[in-house]
């Protein structure tokens, strides 16, 4: 069955550093997103990305994340320069359309660790 | 602004009980609420869809229920075994992103 990988699954780095967790997003997927948990707490919307632009994006998302889909296969999540808060489990997810007609399918996550 | 909320936080039963888990949502214009689960330090897996239009769906011992007028939903979860302790999610789809709840923490007792 298809799914969603994402890499590397537990990433430890030092604050101010910058991290790119990478996605490899099912096949003939169109829409990403990235989500992410901090210990405890819910799961929490960042970016949606769809036709190489993003198409709404969260209050947490400023401007020390990026994301891109730097070829056809991949999608990344790029953290300028860490802060300790940003530690959390980062979910990525892809939908064949909007989640409002189809469901999205869930990586595994990647645990970001900042030291 | 919508806000899930799940009751109880945690829940434990002896094994071969059947249970439910409560979910509930201010806005009821969603597109979906989608349960999910999720074992410690792990990812989410969808357990179940409903789509608006739709009051219930079934997969195995699992039943989810949507009452979108009121808000609600449940998931009823039949003959629990100690291989169900996870915690479990509701989430509800609008606008193209989906809102999570806090989750259930569910101990099966063997």
């Amino acid at each position: 069955e298809p799914e969603v990988t994402q890499t590397p699954s537990h990433q430890v780095t030092q604050m101010g550093q910058e991290v790119i967790l990478r996605c490899v997003p099912i096949s003939n997927h169109l829409y990403f997103y990235w989500y992410r948990q901090i210990l405890g707490q819910k799961v929490e919307f960042l970016v949606s990305f769809y036709n190489n632009e993003i198409s709404e994006k969260s209050e947490i998302f400023d401007d020390q994340f990026s994301v891109e889909r730097p070829d056809g296969s991949n999608f990344t999540l790029k953290i300028r320069s860490t802060k300790l808060e940003d530690s959390a489990m980062y979910f990525c997810a892809s939908s064949t359309q909007g989640t409002e007609n189809t469901e999205a399918f869930f990586g595994q996550g990647t645990r970001l660790t900042v030291v | 602004k919508q806000e899930v909320t799940q009751i109880p936080a945690a829940l434990s039963v002896p094994e071969g009980e059947n249970l439910v888990l409560n979910c509930s949502f201010t806005d009821s214009a969603i597109y979906n609420l989608q349960w999910f689960r999720q074992d410690p330090g792990k990812g989410l897996t969808s357990l179940l869809l409903i789509q608006s239009s739709q009051r219930e769906q079934t997969s195995g011992r699992l039943n989810a229920s949507l009452d979108k007028s009121s808000g609600r939903s449940t998931l009823y979860i039949a003959a629990s075994q100690p291989g169900d302790s996870a915690t479990y999610l509701c989430a509800v789809d609008r606008d193209d992103k989906i809102i999570f709840g806090k989750g259930t923490r569910l101990h099966i007792l063997p």
